[in-house]
Order: structure tokens, then sequence, then C-alpha cells
């Protein structure tokens, strides 16, 4: 079965980083684009960034773009988040999401936890 | 971007009643390949989103078929026949067809 496991979340201080993994199993995860989608406390959903399935094409949220950087390794099945200059307002829980296609994201991993907080 | 504006923000339902969420969408949602990229999600408490319906009317694979979806164009609606105690959370809509994906607001689902 599709497992998505994201790891690397904690408390950071205000223009600090942190980058976030997303484990893969149970799929080719060589086929298939990635998102990254995240959830502020209390709040809706925000996607944040897109990956094609080879990499070749990213593509980013007006409120994260020139700061986060997605990446993927597929040898190792795993998705990237490289966040940079964190600023208090990316303070949420970040979830991967696998697309089917279409922007289908048909499965979302359990979600990693960012504070952003001196 | 393209807004989805979903009503009502709340709802609270009897259970073996049905329940209707409307979602409109600031532009047509039908791409020129002839499908909508709608899609409906369900955020049960404590968990991650997951995926109820897609391409406005298909049920993904193990969602019950009290669940359905309907619409075209700019407007939408989910729709559960007979809402049971396991569909209380926050139903999402989103639009697929341009980047950014973006989502409706949330609409909570609570049973009396």
């Amino acid at each position: 079965q599709v497992q998505l496991v994201e790891s690397g979340g904690g408390v950071v201080q205000p223009g600090g980083s942190l980058r976030l993994s997303c484990a893969a199993s149970g799929f080719t995860f060589s086929s298939y684009g990635m998102h990254w989608v995240r959830q502020a406390p209390g709040k809706g959903l925000e996607w944040v960034a897109f990956i094609r399935y080879d990499g070749s094409n990213k593509y980013y949220a007006d409120s994260v773009k020139g700061r986060f950087t997605i990446s993927r390794d597929n040898s190792k099945n795993t998705l990237y988040l490289q966040m940079n200059s964190l600023r208090a307002e990316d303070t949420a829980v970040y979830y991967c999401a696998k697309d089917s296609g279409g922007t289908r994201l048909d499965y979302w991993g359990q979600g990693t936890l960012v504070t952003v907080s001196s | 971007d393209i807004v989805m504006t979903q009503t009502p923000l709340s709802l609270s339902v009897t259970p073996g009643q049905p329940a209707s969420i409307s979602c409109k969408s600031s532009q047509s949602l039908l791409h020129s390949d002839g499908k909508t990229y709608l899609y409906w999600y369900l955020q049960k408490p404590g968990q991650s989103p997951q995926l109820l319906i897609y391409e406005v009317s298909s049920r993904f694979s193990g969602v019950p078929d009290r669940f359905s979806g309907s619409g075209s164009g700019t407007d939408f609606t989910l729709k559960i026949s007979r809402v049971e105690a396991e569909d209380v959370g926050v139903y999402y809509c989103m639009q697929g067809i341009h980047l950014p994906p973006t989502f409706g607001q949330g609409t909570r689902l609570e049973i009396k």
C-alpha cells in the first residue's frame, strides 16, 4: 500500500533553515509528481510546491518562492523541501502528497510540524 | 489565482440525514481535454486529508457510495446521502486546472 512518511520538522528561529523529507513506498516513486501542502494551526490547506516525476520542473507558491526549494531523489524514493529564511507565518504542518495526474493528490502523508519562533 | 468558495462553512447533521456542500470557482475548471479538475477531500479530526472525489464525480478507491459529487464549469456540489458518525471532519474542494492548486476554506461537518 502507498505510504508517505514526512520527517524533519521542529522548532526553528526566524531566519533559520530546515529540510523536510518525505519517504515514499508502495508505488513507483519515480513515475509520479509530488507536492508539498501546508496547514497553519487551525487554518485551511495551502499548496506550497510541486515537482514533476523526473525533477525537470518545479513550481512554487508566491509565498515561498525564492526561500523554499523542492527536490527529489528517485534512487532513494524520497522527496525534500529545503526551507530557508523561515518566518513566523511558515509555522504549519507540512504534508507531502502524491499526484496521480491532473493534480489529483491521491495519497497524503501524516504531516510534520514546523514551528518558527524565537 | 483561482478562488474557491465553499458554503456553508459549517454543518450540523443528524445521523441518517443528507448533507450538501457547495463549491464555486472564480474560473471554469473545464479543461480543453474535456476533463473538469475539481476534487473533494475530507480531513477527519487529527488526520491528514483524504481524497473522496476526483474530476467532479468519480469516487476514489474505498469511498462509500453515500458520497457523490456533481456540477460543471464553476459550480460544484458534494452530497452525502445519509450522514454517519465517521463522516465528521472538514471537507475541502480543490481545483487542479491551473497552478497554483487552490482550496476552498473548508466546511466543518458535525453530528447532532
